[in-house]
């Protein structure tokens, strides 16, 4: 299995530009997060998806917006890049929620607009 | 608010040497609170979840364990390596919520 695979790895935006973040797993798990880092600080909750179909917004969802078409798929699309966007973005799954859902996450997409 | 606080923000030892890494968080209404080292450049690699019933979790060389009413988890590494250098991140899932909440991480190196 490849677990949670994520591209780009690497992306320089301009402001006012788009793009979609991808996020593909294939351990069939029904829960799929969106996360940002930024520097020297813990991970913050952008979107979530409890299955196909099915998203809510997290902590920090301005300027954002998913869509899960799939069990496998979560991208993450941004509108109108703005420079407060610049961060790592994890993308994460898990089987089940509730208490036994141990979350396994992508290797990040590092995003930087200028 | 869920506030999670880790100390110390790093930490260097020897090679060998025993260390306790902390966690502490506000609210102690969680599902569960979960280990996870991250690499420079890398995502996040789970290492130990604790249920919210469970008071320890072990996992070779690693031990952690949960207080809920005080609000406090420790990472127990022994013998420590090298290749134990990372950052070390504790999250919790706060009850009634599909968020994770996490603390800021202890960077921790193992020197040889």
């Amino acid at each position: 299995n490849a677990g949670v695979t994520q591209t780009p790895k690497f992306r320089i935006l301009k402001i006012g530009q788009s793009m979609t973040l991808q996020c593909t797993q294939d351990m069939n798990h029904n829960y799929m997060y969106w996360y940002r880092q930024d520097p020297g600080m813990g991970l913050k909750l952008i979107y979530y998806s409890v299955g196909a179909g099915i998203t809510d917004k997290g902590e920090v969802p301005n300027g954002y917006n998913v869509s899960r078409s799939t069990t496998e798929d979560f991208p993450l699309r941004l509108e109108l890049a703005a420079p407060s966007q610049t961060s790592v973005y994890f993308c994460a799954s898990s089987r089940t929620s509730g208490g036994a859902g141990e979350q396994f996450f992508g290797p990040g997409t590092r995003l930087t607009v200028l | 608010k869920q506030e999670v606080t880790q100390i110390p923000a790093a930490l260097s030892v020897p090679e060998g040497e025993n260390l306790v890494l902390n966690c502490s968080f506000t609210d102690s209404a969680i599902y569960n609170l979960q280990w996870f080292r991250q690499d420079p450049g890398k995502g996040l690699t789970s290492l130990l979840l604790i249920q919210s019933s469970q008071r320890e979790q072990t996992s070779g060389r690693l031990n952690a364990s949960l207080d809920k009413s005080s609000g406090r988890s420790t990472l127990y590494i022994a013998a420590s390596q090298p290749g134990d250098s990372a950052t070390y991140l504790c999250a919790v899932q706060e009850g009634g919520s599909e968020k994770l909440v996490f603390g800021k991480g202890t960077k921790l190196t193992v020197n040889p």
